[in-house]
């Protein structure tokens, strides 16, 4: 079935660095645009970053521009997330999303928690 | 960015209500609206899209309406399993944003 599993999230000091990944199954990942979303602790979601099914195009919010990196490896079907100079303010569940049709997310992964904290 | 914001943020329904959420941008974004439902500890669910939509394998009693600035979510006949967090996002531009989201209650 269509699946998407994160993994890399952990406890990390601020100004530290952390390597998320989401790997899919299920579909053919090459043809699809992917998202990374985050959500606070009791908070909504916010949309970080998105990138192209070639890889060549890559979006990213304004908040973490600069610190993470989207990337992704369409022949071992996965989807990375470089994230640095982290904050605590980015602890978070992140979520790995397909993009459907260039504009929503229709399969989501579990999450992966990321917590900044001293 | 475009600001989306979702009212009411939580209400209070029975079984069986008629239950309507609304979403507003802060500028026009035709129908690229969808609508996501949340329960806790889940990953968000895809229900609506392109503002009125219904995402496949979705149940017909929920729907999706409006264009431009305005849009309303409703769930014809609340059932149990609708009890959960439900969010707007915009496909209009860079950065998607999502509302804050409306809590779906049981009364």
């Amino acid at each position: 079935q269509v699946q998407l599993v994160e993994s890399g999230g952990g406890l990390v000091k601020p100004g530290g660095t952390l390597r998320l990944s989401c790997v899919a199954s299920g579909f053919t990942f090459r043809d699809y645009y992917m998202s990374w979303i985050r959500q606070a602790p009791g908070k909504g979601l916010e949309w970080i970053s998105d990138i192209s099914s070639s890889g060549y195009t890559i979006n990213y919010v304004d908040s973490v521009k600069g610190r993470f990196t989207l990337s992704r490896d369409n022949a071992k079907n996965s989807l990375y997330l470089q994230m640095s100079s982290l904050r605590v303010e980015d602890t978070a569940v992140y979520y790995c999303a397909r993009v459907w049709g260039l504009d929503y997310m229709d399969v989501w992964g579990k999450g992966t928690t990321v917590t900044v904290s001293s | 960015d475009i600001q989306m914001t979702q009212s009411p943020s939580s209400v209070s329904a029975s079984v069986g209500d008629r239950v309507t959420l609304t979403c507003r941008a802060s500028q026009d974004i035709g129908t690229l609206l969808a609508w996501y439902q949340q329960k806790p500890g889940k990953a968000p669910k895809l229900l609506i899209y392109a503002a009125s939509s219904l995402q496949s394998g979705v149940p017909s009693r929920f729907s999706g309406s409006g264009s431009g600035t305005d849009f309303t979510f409703t769930v014809s006949s609340l059932q149990p399993e609708d009890f959960a967090t439900y969010y707007c996002q915009q496909a209009n531009s860079f950065p998607r944003t999502f509302g804050q989201g409306t809590k779906v209650e049981i009364k």
